[in-house]
């Protein structure tokens, strides 16, 4: 059973560019879910898409948006980069329902110059 | 809304000896609790959970935790690390009533082991 996957790998993007970051998630699950790791303020939670509706989100500026298709792939974009989104970002999926394990891809490391 | 407090950040141990890493939570509503690894350069993956029942749970690669409500815990142990254990090591806790899978995380505690 294939894994989460996430790409691209590894992005340098310069201030100001925008990205787009992918996520499969593993056949089956419908719910996704975006983090951001950084040395300083660990993980944080960005947003989650259930059946392509954003059901939860975190506390991070409107340039950090997100989507999910039917096929429940999900992408999330950030725009007008900025130095301190250098970080590595994690995407998880879940079938959904309560008590289920997140599963975790191996992430995209994000550095902006 | 919820916290996990990681009381060590890091934690030095040599090969074959017993390790406890600390978890402690605050939370308004009930939660699920987790255990996750991270090896460098990886994404997160699970050690175990508590979901209900036994306090004690067992989990992959020799790692146990125990859930102590009165005292809002969730500390890790293994008895005996390998070199191979070396990892940061991540808690989390999950609401048990919303309907989202929002994992709030620990600041990490990083695990070294030497032999």
């Amino acid at each position: 059973k294939a894994g989460v996957t996430q790409t691209p790998r590894y992005l340098i993007k310069t201030r100001g560019q925008q990205v787009t970051l992918s996520c499969s998630p593993i056949s089956g699950h419908r719910s996704v879910s975006w983090y951001q790791q950084t040395p300083g303020q660990g993980l944080q939670f960005l947003f989650e898409y259930f059946s392509e509706t954003q059901r939860n989100k975190g506390n991070f500026p409107g340039r950090f948006s997100g989507r999910q298709f039917s096929n429940s792939r999900s992408e999330m974009n950030v725009s007008t980069l900025e130095l301190g989104d250098s970080a590595l970002y994690l995407c998880a999926s879940t079938i959904g329902g309560p008590g289920t394990e997140a599963f975790f891809g191996q992430g995209t490391r994000l550095t902006v110059v | 809304a919820q916290s996990v407090t990681q009381l060590d950040s890091q934690v030095p141990v040599f090969e074959e000896a017993p390790v406890e890493l600390r978890c402690n939570y605050s939370s308004s509503v009930s939660v699920y609790l987790f255990w996750y690894v991270q090896y460098p350069n990886q994404g997160l993956q699970l050690l175990l959970k508590y979901l209900s029942g036994s306090t004690l749970v067992k989990g992959i690669n020799g790692f146990e935790a125990e859930f102590n409500k009165s005292q809002t815990s969730f500390h890790l142990r293994k008895p005996s690390v390998h070199i191979s254990d070396t990892a940061e090591y991540f808690c989390a806790v999950k609401p048990r009533e919303m309907g989202y899978s929002t994992l709030t995380f620990g600041k990490g505690t990083m695990l070294l082991v030497s032999p």
